[in-house]
């Protein structure tokens, strides 16, 4: 099975960058991605890793350690629609994707 | 532009009827994920299939859920008899092939009073 964990809230400043972690425990892994999810709405996709390391996307920056089951998400001059959930998903080699609880972020201002 | 189209988007029942819900993945995709959301359980795979063949099923219960991929336009999620426990948001999701991004539906709202 997958075990993924992340933290269930945080609470950040506008302007201010935050870093929301994901650890995981999966055999077969194919790629780490991070979504968004505002209340009422489906997950959008945000950012992906398969090696380890960081990949950056304007504001957002998503960090994978294979070997120690471990990525990031970092959010950085935060506006008050950052508020959301973010999921971290895992990706086998079967094709299964399998999605933390998420962590809700309040932007406050 | 392409997008998972699911129906029907609120569904109200009581308890003890039947729902189906259908899905349309993005043409093209080869694979198409059933999840299910609440407040509680976040978002639970249910089951998914690979070129319309059934991989996992196993986040389903079995007694009274059933997903069926009839062609690779449509996929369905029936659930007989329907109990206030399902209520829940449920979404479908296709991905082209293994390791690209997921793109998910709007969801399928379900109350079951």
């Amino acid at each position: 099975g997958q075990n993924i964990d992340q933290p269930t809230e945080m609470t950040a400043t506008e302007g201010a960058i935050v870093q929301i972690n994901c650890t995981y425990q999966t055999s077969g892994f194919n790629g780490l991605f991070w979504y968004q999810q505002h209340a009422g709405e489906a997950p959008t996709f945000l950012s992906y890793n398969v090696l380890d390391g960081l990949e950056e996307k304007g504001r957002f920056s998503s960090f994978l350690s294979r070997s120690k089951g471990y990525s990031y998400l970092l959010l950085k001059e935060l506006q008050m629609k950052d508020s959301a959930s973010y999921l971290c998903a895992v990706h086998t080699n079967a094709g299964k994707s399998t999605f933390g609880d998420g962590t809700t972020l309040t932007v406050k201002p | 532009d392409a997008r998972v189209t699911q129906t029907p988007r609120h569904k109200v029942t009581e308890m003890g009827q039947e729902v189906t819900m259908r899905c349309q993945p993005i043409l093209g995709h080869n694979t198409v994920f059933w999840y299910r959301q609440t407040m509680m359980q976040g978002l639970e795979l249910l089951a998914y299939f690979r070129n319309r063949a059934p991989l996992d099923d196993s986040g389903m219960p079995k007694d009274r859920f059933s997903a069926e991929m009839p062609d690779a336009t449509l996929a369905t999620l029936k659930i007989q008899p329907s109990e206030p426990r399902d209520s829940a948001v449920y979404f479908c999701a296709s991905v082209l092939d293994v390791g690209n991004t997921i793109y998910f539906g709007e969801g399928s709202w379900l109350t079951v009073v």
